[in-house]
């Protein structure tokens, strides 16, 4: 079936530096893209999401990049800072419906 | 805005038992809860969905029997897992979907872990 994955189980950056997370998705129809932290023993957390008519969206200090040509989700973290080592899911969603996970990217910052 | 809870937040049951997972939005109503389950160093499964006043859909390979949810309100949703394993042990995390505003937010639980010993 379908699915949604990362591109890398584990990405460790030094504080202050810029963070990229990947995600590729299967699923051509998926129209909402969710990036989500996960802290240990929590529920995930919402981070920043994009719909499928764009192609970046910002937050604070997060940027999601859409690239529907080849079906690939960015989630860039500036200034990386430790309270953001944590477990990052993206997740698709098609027509309002049920969100599919990926499999995570355990992010570690290194003071 | 937009908090939804669990209860309890851990909870340990012996093998054959069951055991009741509460999910409730706090300051919103919930027209669809989600029901997930997650074991570690793993990503969340979708198990069922859930809406409020009819019967849940279930994943593919999810019992129904033996994962009882009922979503009787706009503000609470039940899971019961029933005759409890050993293999049962996991950490659930509920969802929830609001009526008004984006039709896409969902917002989650703190989650419950369930050691079934």
């Amino acid at each position: 079936g379908e699915s949604v994955g990362l591109h890398l189980p584990t990405l460790s950056v030094q504080e202050g530096d810029n963070s990229i997370i990947n995600c590729a998705y299967s699923n051509s129809a998926s129209d909402y893209f969710i990036w989500y932290k996960q802290e240990s023993g929590k529920g995930p957390q919402f981070i920043i999401d994009i719909r499928s008519n764009m192609d970046k969206r910002q937050g604070q200090r997060v940027t999601v990049l859409l690239n529907k040509t080849v079906k690939h989700l960015s989630l860039q973290i500036a200034a990386t800072q430790p309270g953001d080592s944590a477990v990052y899911f993206c997740a698709e969603n098609i027509d309002a419906g049920k969100s599919t996970f990926g499999d995570g990217t355990t992010l570690t910052v290194k003071p | 805005g937009a908090v939804v809870s669990q209860h309890p937040s851990r909870v340990i049951c012996k093998s054959g038992t069951s055991v009741k997972i509460e999910c409730r939005s706090l300051d919103f109503q919930a027209t669809t809860m989600f029901w997930y389950r997650q074991f570690p160093k793993q990503s969340l499964m979708l198990m069922a969905t859930s809406n409020e006043g009819s019967k849940a859909t279930y994943e593919q390979g999810v019992e129904k029997d033996k994962f009882l949810i009922n979503h009787a309100s706009l503000t609470l949703s039940t899971l019961t897992v029933t005759s409890a394993h050993p293999e049962d042990s996991s950490f659930y995390i509920c969802s929830a979907r609001g009526a008004g505003g984006s039709s896409y937010e969902q917002y989650f639980g703190p989650g419950t872990r369930l050691t079934v010993t």
